[in-house]
């Protein structure tokens, strides 16, 4: 069975552009979660998005913003890139919309210079 | 890839002992943790869970145990193996309100063959 999967896994970006990811969640999973991994951090949560809906937020600029397809697919994307927006973006799906059965993907790497 | 943690504090364990990894929590409210493991390269893998109303559950070579009166999270690793050289991160979730999990700072174990 296929993970979750994300793309693509490295990316380098000059200051000021946008930027898209893109995650596929497990056949099956509903909701889709983004986090910002910083070098030597744990993961801080970005959005949740649960049947194509935004269901939470955390504590990051307005020039990040997500969206969910029908097919449970997702999308996050970030504009005017910021030296600081360099990390490790994690994708997780899981089956509803609680923290139980998160399932990560691998990450793309965003090296902003 | 690339280390996820450069900075983090360091266990450092020999192959065959047992691990204790200890993880303080923020919010009282919380009744779902997690435990990760994160090699390089990857994203966050779920080791074992447990919910507020118990204090102790095991799983397979790991244990992970909860105190809510300090708001405290331990996991135990039993035989410690050359494999499990990793970073773990505990992670805490309100379950009925979305499943945004909050990390801790992470801990770096090293097994030493």
């Amino acid at each position: 069975d296929a993970g979750v999967t994300q793309s693509p896994t490295h990316l380098i970006k000059t200051r000021g552009q946008h930027v898209t990811l893109r995650c596929s969640p497990i056949s099956g999973h509903k909701s889709v979660s983004w986090y910002q991994q910083v070098l030597g951090q744990g993961p801080q949560f970005i959005f949740q998005y649960y049947e194509k809906e935004e269901r939470g937020r955390g504590n990051f600029p307005d020039r990040f913003s997500a969206r969910q397809f029908p097919n449970y697919s997702s999308e996050l994307n970030v504009n005017a890139l910021l030296l600081g927006d360099s990390a490790l973006y994690l994708c997780a799906s899981s089956p509803n919309r609680g923290g139980y059965g998160y399932t990560f993907g691998s990450g793309t790497r965003l090296t902003v210079v | 890839g690339e280390s996820v943690g450069l900075h983090l504090p360091t266990l450092s364990v020999q192959e065959g002992d047992n691990s204790i990894i200890n993880c303080a929590y923020s919010n009282s409210a919380s009744d779902y943790f997690i435990w990760y493991k994160q090699e390089s390269g990857k994203g966050p893998q779920f080791i074992i869970d447990i919910r507020s109303n118990m204090d102790k559950r095991q799983g397979q070579r790991v244990t992970v145990l909860l105190n809510k009166t300090v708001k405290h999270l331990s996991l135990q690793i039993a035989a410690t193996q050359p494999g499990d050289s990793a970073v773990y991160f505990c992670a805490e979730n309100i379950d009925n309100a979305g499943n945004m999990l909050t990390f801790g700072g992470g801990t770096r174990l090293m097994v030493k063959p």
